[in-house]
């Protein structure tokens, strides 16, 4: 596609249910990622897909969280047993290669937990 | 890993003044920066980036960084604000190496402009 496109853009989700978060990266781009977006918190990392290799987790803040990229393509971010404070903006990102010449953002994903 | 560290959380200006904001990283390997902006109810999108080259590069609306690697630093500023370029601006750095690293991302640093 044009760009970088999240699904849904608005959740509301009551707690301690499990929601999914879509992702669909610009065609050909081989580098994903994912942020979370909090009021004065900027962009915290949560994961990162690069081609073939194995993700960079690292950002990741809790067990509950997990994200899988599907042939190289689109992206789910899976949030288990939601609380609160995973109330966000979840933004995905793309870009063609590893040497992150642009990163091109999604609008995102907002989540609610109530 | 990488980390960033933007020195201002909020930055207000007169309209026509000039501006700096601040941002520092941290990083073990050589390094890529970036400064995204995100306007109000608005989406990220590139300002400008330092891969390699002059360490002065200049992005769009006037936007200039300098990178200085003693001081590690990538300072972004423009001679004269516009009530446009109120918004949230960041600071961000991605290691150099063949697989690629994670873009890391500052708090942010938010500019108002007022006339």
């Amino acid at each position: 596609g044009a760009g970088v496109s999240q699904s849904p853009s608005n959740k509301v989700t009551e707690k301690g249910k499990d929601v999914e978060l879509r992702c669909d990266p610009i065609s050909g781009h081989t580098a994903l990622y994912w942020y979370r977006q909090s009021l004065g918190q900027g962009l915290e990392f949560l994961i990162y897909f690069q081609g073939n290799s194995a993700p960079d987790k690292s950002g990741l803040p809790s067990d509950r969280f997990s994200a899988e990229r599907t042939g190289g393509s689109v992206s789910t971010l899976t949030i288990q047993r939601t609380q609160q404070e995973d109330s966000a903006v979840y933004l995905c990102a793309s870009s063609s290669g590893p040497l992150n010449t642009e990163a091109f953002f999604g609008q995102g994903t907002r989540l609610t937990v109530v | 890993a990488q980390s960033v560290t933007q020195l201002d959380s909020q930055v207000p200006v007169f309209e026509e003044a000039p501006v700096e904001l601040r941002c520092n990283y941290s990083s073990s390997v050589s390094v890529y920066l970036f400064w995204y902006v995100q306007y109000p109810n608005q989406g990220l999108q590139l300002l400008l980036k330092y891969l390699s080259g002059s360490t002065l590069v200049k992005g769009i609306n006037g936007f200039e960084a300098e990178f200085n690697k003693s001081q590690t630093s990538f300072h972004l500023r423009k001679p004269s604000v516009h009530i446009s370029d109120t918004a949230e601006y960041f600071c961000a750095v991605s290691g150099f190496n063949q697989a690629g690293t994670a873009l890391i991302f500052g708090k942010g640093t938010t500019l108002s402009v007022s006339s």
